[in-house]
């Protein structure tokens, strides 16, 4: 069964802070893994994205892994700022279809604390 | 920022009553859809579109239509809302973006409508 597991569920971290967080996935075949934030009351916004190919990526204090012999990521925040405070979502799109169905995490929700 | 457009934001109405929610976008992408989100939960695909005049169901069985006459627009209706029905509705469009050599779809979501039905 397609999966995708995050963790933790959630996690309180105080401000200027490093914190870093979980996805395993199950889905086969691979195409794509992103990295979406939700604000509260908002839509996610794509934060990264990594093919099969690639191990990292960044995007300003947001450093996403890639290892897809163990069908994990992970997403690094480093100097947490309070904007940072949001859900942190992981979505894995598989190769099945044109559409390239996608599979998502439940989220991690992230406070961060002054 | 991503130029979809989800009204209303927030909606309180009876069981019974029939409801549209509207979702528009002006990138001109071809590929929109609707998810359903409870908190602390997963999206779930409710319906998709590939483009005008093409719908289809999606993974979560829904008691909801949807239409798409324009590219701009992808209209979920309602007819008979019960409580049940209390979500999150996001609308998200698509478009294909290479990485890394690879084609990919990026989907760009819409804020979001809050339904809650009494």
């Amino acid at each position: 069964k397609n999966q995708v597991e995050q963790s933790p569920q959630s996690l309180i971290i105080l401000e200027g802070k490093n914190c870093t967080l979980q996805c395993n996935y199950t889905v086969s075949p691979f195409s794509n893994l992103r990295w979406y934030k939700q604000d509260t009351g908002r839509g996610p916004v794509s934060l990264t994205i990594m093919t099969f190919s690639e191990n990292t990526k960044s995007n300003g204090r947001y450093t996403a892994t890639l290892d897809a012999d163990t069908k994990q990521s992970s997403l690094h925040i480093t100097a947490s700022q309070l904007s940072d405070s949001a859900s942190y979502i992981c979505v894995v799109s598989d190769r099945g279809s044109t559409l390239g169905r996608l599979y998502f995490g439940r989220g991690t929700q992230l406070t961060v604390w002054p | 920022e991503a130029d979809i457009y989800q009204t209303p934001r927030y909606l309180v109405i009876g069981t019974g009553k029939k409801i549209t929610l509207e979702c528009s976008q002006t990138m001109g992408h071809d590929k929109m859809y609707w998810y359903q989100q409870d908190p602390g939960m997963e999206l779930h695909l409710i319906h998709y579109s590939y483009g005008v005049n093409s719908t289809e169901k999606g993974d979560l069985s829904s008691e909801s239509t949807v239409s798409r006459i324009r590219t701009e627009h992808f209209p979920l209706t309602l007819e008979s809302a019960r409580p049940s029905h209390t979500s999150q509705y996001l609308c998200a469009s698509s478009v294909n973006t290479g990485t890394s050599g690879v084609l990919t779809d990026t989907q760009y979501f819409g804020p979001g409508t809050r339904l809650t039905v009494l």
